[in-house]
């Protein structure tokens, strides 16, 4: 079956410093992959995506890169802020049941000013 | 604007006493999904919708039901036979309910229920 394994948080880091989460998936056939994010009391929202090999997906200064050769997902950012304190979660699809979205337990980061 | 909502946010219940949460869309879209979001756990779908008037078992239906009688609503009922019932409860839909052709769909949130019961 399809699954996806995240690192384990919580991660606390400094204003500025840089973030990685690691991200590894298990998965038939091609997989999408998502990172979501979830700010405190809140649903989820897109961050970002990627649908095929080596697609990189960018958005507010977080990037992940599809790796098929090494099946991984990594969130980056090069400088985090006070605001990008939540909880960030690794997803996946894959075919045929496209709409059907398989998630990582989701890494809880704190950023401190 | 168009999104989900869910009410109510902070849901009390007693033990043995069903409960229905509300989730409605205006996103005009086919599919709805429910997940349950426990500490540590990351989400697990409960019951998902790709049409009005049908409606699947996810990976942890038991002691949960669901109707999808009209296309913007999707309510979840959390029985008396759900063993551990306290948990954040989310709502998601995407336009299409069939892959679209394997085209992908972004899942929308809604903000949650908190349920607890005691």
């Amino acid at each position: 079956g399809n699954s996806v394994t995240q690192m384990e948080g919580p991660v606390t880091l400094s204003e500025e410093a840089f973030l990685t989460i690691n991200c590894t998936y298990t998965a038939t056939g091609y997989p999408s992959l998502f990172w979501y994010v979830q700010y405190p009391g809140e649903g989820l929202q897109l961050l970002l995506k990627a649908t095929k090999a080596d697609d990189k997906g960018s958005n507010k200064g977080f990037e992940a890169t599809y790796r098929k050769e090494t099946t991984s997902f990594h969130l980056e950012k090069g400088s985090v802020q006070v605001s990008d304190s939540a909880v960030y979660f690794c997803a996946l699809s894959a075919p045929p049941f496209f709409y059907k979205l398989s998630f990582g337990a989701g890494t809880t980061v704190t950023v401190r000013a | 604007d168009g999104g989900i909502t869910q009410s109510p946010k902070y849901l009390f219940r007693k033990e043995g006493q069903n409960v229905t949460l509300s989730c409605e869309q205006n996103l005009n879209h086919d599919a709805m999904y429910w997940y349950r979001q426990d500490p540590g756990q990351g989400l697990r779908l409960i019951y998902y919708s790709q049409i009005v008037n049908d409606f699947q078992k996810g990976d942890i239906a038991e002691g949960y039901s669901v109707s999808r009688e009209k296309k913007e609503s999707f309510p979840l009922t959390v029985t008396s036979a759900q063993k551990n019932p306290t948990a954040f409860y989310l709502c998601a839909s995407t336009p299409r309910g069939d892959g679209d052709g394997g085209r992908i769909h972004e899942q929308y949130f809604g903000p949650g229920t908190r349920l607890t019961v005691t």
